[in-house]
């Protein structure tokens, strides 16, 4: 089945500098890739998502890059705020499970 | 509306009690899944259902049992639990189940099991 790596697992970052989480898939097959933000006591919140006949995406502060041939996708969140502090988890959709997630911190 | 809805926001119950956790959508949407997640863990998949049915059981012990009774609810019935299914619940639903839609996730189903 699809396996999806996810790194890093925890990320700190001052407020208004940039943050890149990267993600690797196995299967080639695999069209979507969503990027979700997990606040504490909340359910998972798309945040972006990228298709296969797609590079790149923004929107606003948040972007996400894909690499077909290499496998792997980002998530680039510019100019972080202290309320993007959450844990950010990607998926490469043939499958219907997630990366082990970001803890992502913005210190003020 | 772009909803889900999860009740109760938390549940303790004993390990021979029987409970049930509702989800409720009124997006349109054919698919609905339900998740597992511990603490500090990624949403494990647990079952998916496309068009009433079930189509995905990630091999979930049968103290889990599913329930669709139509395509706006989604239910899991829980009997028997043991400490280690504490977690959160999630619920989702999707246009269609083949993994190409985006997921739209409920809050969650805080349990306890004592």
């Amino acid at each position: 089945g699809e396996n999806v790596e996810q790194h890093p697992s925890t990320l700190s970052v001052q407020e208004g500098d940039s943050a890149v989480i990267k993600c690797t898939y196995s299967d080639s097959a695999s069209n979507y890739f969503p990027w979700y933000k997990q606040e504490l006591g909340k359910g998972p919140q798309l945040i972006i998502d990228i298709r296969s006949n797609v590079g790149e995406k923004k929107d606003q502060r948040i972007a996400v890059t894909l690499n077909k041939t290499a496998k792997h996708f980002s998530l680039h969140i510019t100019e972080t705020q202290p309320e993007d502090s959450a844990v950010y988890f990607c998926a490469a959709r043939i499958a219907l499970n997630f990366g082990k997630g970001t803890s992502l911190l913005v210190t003020p | 509306d772009t909803e889900v809805t999860q009740t109760p926001k938390h549940l303790v119950m004993g390990m021979t009690n029987k409970k049930s956790l509702k989800c409720e959508q009124h997006m349109g949407h054919r698919a609905m899944y339900w998740y597992k997640q511990k603490a500090k863990k990624p949403p494990e998949l647990m079952f998916v259902y496309s068009y009433e049915k079930l189509s995905i059981n990630e091999s979930v012990p049968s103290r889990f049992s599913p329930e669709c009774p139509n395509s706006s609810l989604l239910n899991l019935h829980l009997h028997a639990l043991q400490p280690e299914d504490s977690a959160l619940y999630l619920c989702a639903s999707s246009q269609v189940a083949d993994g190409s839609y985006e997921q739209y996730f409920g809050p969650g189903t805080r349990l306890t099991v004592t």
